[in-house]
């Protein structure tokens, strides 16, 4: 029963560099969404989708995208990366109030950006 | 938005303590729950609640949704339950977003 499963565990990238956070989910929820954690911000969300081929903003998103292809699948793309991008970032499947579903989480991406 | 509000922000516990953490929440909410992230950094789920009361081992929990706060129990605690505990709530009513507290950022010595 894998969850929520996120990948890389770690990752550092030059300034300018792109790269994709992917995230998969096995639940089947429709809703999914990404997180960065910064020290002594909490969580703080980035994007979310309510389902295949639907995606909203969250708090954060500048310097990221997103899309949702499939349920299961929700990747993060950081286009050109910046050294305030450094942070661990989350992905959630589930979680969504009307749906009254419980959040899980992946394990975290910890992002180095020099 | 939803405001989530978290104390104490750090609390330190000798081995087989008792605590009370808290979470006051500014509006109605569909979703809150508790999360402990280990010092390895995984969110762990501790509890799903919304209402009511739940117990899970020496964890216990308890949503007043009409007053608009939770709180978390840990009793003899213990040093692996050292971390950060969140809660997170979703407002009724259109907010599609889960919103985190701060935490309270927790150590128990031996």
């Amino acid at each position: 029963n894998a969850g929520v499963t996120q990948t890389p565990k770690f990752q550092v990238l030059k300034t300018g560099q792109s790269m994709t956070l992917q995230c998969a989910q096995d639940m089947n929820h429709e809703y999914m969404s990404w997180y960065r954690q910064d020290p002594g911000m909490g969580l703080r969300l980035i994007h979310y989708s309510v389902g295949a081929g639907i995606t909203d903003q969250g708090e954060v998103p500048n310097g990221y995208n997103v899309s949702r292809s499939t349920t299961e699948d929700f990747p993060l793309r950081l286009l050109s990366a910046a050294p305030s991008q450094t942070s661990v970032y989350f992905c959630a499947s589930g979680g969504l109030g009307f749906q009254n579903t419980e959040a899980f989480f992946g394990q975290g991406t910890r992002l180095t950006v020099v | 938005g939803i405001q989530v509000e978290q104390s104490p922000p750090d609390l330190i516990l000798q081995e087989g303590a008792n605590s009370t953490l808290r979470c006051n929440f500014s509006d109605s909410v569909n979703n809150l729950q508790w999360f402990h992230q280990n010092p390895w950094g995984q969110l762990i789920n501790l509890f799903y609640i919304p209402s009511g009361t739940k117990q899970n081992g020496r964890l216990s929990a308890t949503t007043v949704a009409t007053e608009r706060y939770s709180l978390l129990y840990i009793s003899s605690s213990q040093t692996t339950d050292s971390g950060v505990y969140f809660c997170a709530a979703v407002t009724q009513g259109g907010s599609e977003k889960l919103v985190f507290g701060k935490g309270t950022k927790l150590t128990v010595n031996p």
